[in-house]
């Protein structure tokens, strides 16, 4: 299994542009989550999906955050406008409903905005 | 919010010698997992403790759990160079019930291992 995969890997754009990260989540997981890690505030939680349903979206910072999933295979974290706050690491994890909340983390995207 | 918080912050030891990282906690859970990051990648799942289990072991790891005390440590025996990595605790609150999915996890502990 390739495991979760997330792109890009890095992404450097200027303030005021839009970003879209994207996440292939394991084949077979039901649930998929958006997190973000910075050295102040560490791992957040933006929002998580069920059954390509989004549950919990009150992780996403602000109205410039949202997230799709269109099917059980993909899902995009979008950023718009972005802003030089935003630079973070970026993670997609998935899991498999059942699984007592295990996560399968991808590479992540390293966002920096300038 | 930060719902674990592990300790050390930052932790350098010999190859060989023992590792331990304390997590603690603020409200009931169901279970506790531990996950290691290397730098720059994603976290990997390590080993979960459910909430009425007091120990678990999983080849060079042993988690321990004390509810009563609302904390777990994660003990890396005989450690490699290959351990040099964050490790975290994430914890899945009793209250956000079986069909919630609010895995909390704490800043980490960053362990050195210095061959």
């Amino acid at each position: 299994d390739a495991g979760v995969i997330q792109s890009p890997r890095h992404e450097v754009t200027e303030m005021g542009q839009e970003v879209t990260l994207r996440c292939k989540p394991i084949s077979g997981h039901n649930s998929l989550f958006w997190y973000r890690q910075t050295m102040m505030r560490g791992l957040e939680l933006l929002i998580y999906f069920n059954n390509n349903v989004p549950i919990d979206d009150s992780g996403m910072p602000e109205d410039r955050f949202s997230a799709k999933m269109p099917n059980a295979s993909f899902s995009t974290l979008k950023i718009q406008p972005s802003e030089p706050r935003d630079s973070a690491v970026y993670f997609c994890a998935s899991s498999l409903r059942g699984s007592q909340k295990k996560l399968f983390f991808g590479s992540g995207t390293q966002l920096s905005v300038l | 919010s930060q719902q674990g918080e592990e300790d050390p912050q930052a932790l350098s030891i010999q190859e060989g010698e023992n590792a331990t990282m304390n997590c603690s906690y603020k409200t009931s859970i169901n279970n506790l997992q531990w996950y290691r990051q290397n730098s720059g990648r994603g976290l990997v799942h390590l080993i979960l403790i459910r909430s009425n289990e007091r120990e678990k072991h999983s080849g060079r790891l042993r988690v321990t759990l004390d509810t009563s005390k609302k904390s777990s440590s994660l003990l890396i025996t005989a450690s490699r160079a290959a351990d040099t990595a964050s490790y975290f605790c994430a914890t899945d609150a009793s209250e956000s019930g079986a069909g919630s999915y609010q895995l909390t996890f704490g800043k980490g502990t960053k362990l050195s291992v210095i061959p």
